[in-house]
């Protein structure tokens, strides 16, 4: 049973627009969301994260969005660029687990020039 | 470069046989994780050490055994190998336990080890 949750395996955007990938979690024990980016033959990298005291937090173009009723959290980036062009996973973790996170499937991000 | 490393790159091994992965974690962090990563599965978690003890497992095979030595680095032991242990595995460190994240205290990943069973 996947407790996080990444619907859309695949987005395509046209380069300058924003690009909103969507997570959703089943398990209400997590208080701590991740965003990271995968390249081909590279190790995921930290984006930005949330925690569940707050509902949005901003780092530059990227913007981690928190809906705690849905159990749905949204990363918006904008302007998207060429270079955002990576898989983004999505992570969740609960205090007292000692960090270890939950990760989605990814979702395959394809900006356009 | 996330600081953390990971040998070897690529691996190729017979079924039945047994690998060692070998993880050095970003200098200053004492947490270590391990996650496997398969085609259907996405990232899964393995285990957890902090400072040289075992802290949380997750869906670890009773095949693997993992350890963390008194100068932070670890190893992941993989025996009796089959064709579905074919994967990326990924170590990643953290200064302390992982929560509360933040920008200053997160999870960072190295590049992987490819394991192909064959």
């Amino acid at each position: 049973d996947q407790q996080v949750k990444q619907n859309s395996p695949s987005l395509s955007v046209q380069e300058g627009r924003i690009s909103i990938l969507n997570c959703d979690y089943t398990n209400s024990m997590f208080d701590y969301f991740l965003w990271y980016k995968k390249y081909p033959a590279e190790g995921p990298t930290f984006l930005i994260s949330i925690s569940s005291i707050k509902d949005k937090n901003e780092d530059g173009r990227f913007t981690v969005f928190l809906n705690k009723s849905a159990k749905h959290l949204s990363l918006h980036i904008v302007p998207s660029q060429p270079g955002d062009s990576a898989v983004y996973f999505c992570a969740a973790s609960a205090s007292g687990s000692q960090g270890n996170l939950i990760f989605g499937k990814g979702t395959k991000l394809s900006v356009k020039p | 470069d996330s600081g953390v490393t990971q040998t070897p790159k690529h691996l190729i091994t017979a079924t039945g046989q047994r690998v060692t992965l070998r993880c050095s974690p970003r200098s200053g962090d004492l947490s270590v994780y391990w996650y496997q990563q398969s085609l259907d599965q996405g990232l899964q978690f393995l285990i957890q050490y902090y400072n040289g003890e075992e802290r949380a497992k997750g869906n670890i095979l009773e095949r693997f055994s993992a350890q963390q030595f008194p100068d932070l680095h670890s190893e992941l032991n993989l025996s009796s190998l089959e064709l579905g242990d074919s994967a990326l595995y990924f170590c990643a460190s953290s200064v302390t336990l992982g929560t509360p994240f933040s920008s200053g205290n997160t999870i960072y990943f190295g590049e992987g080890s490819w394991l192909t069973v064959v």
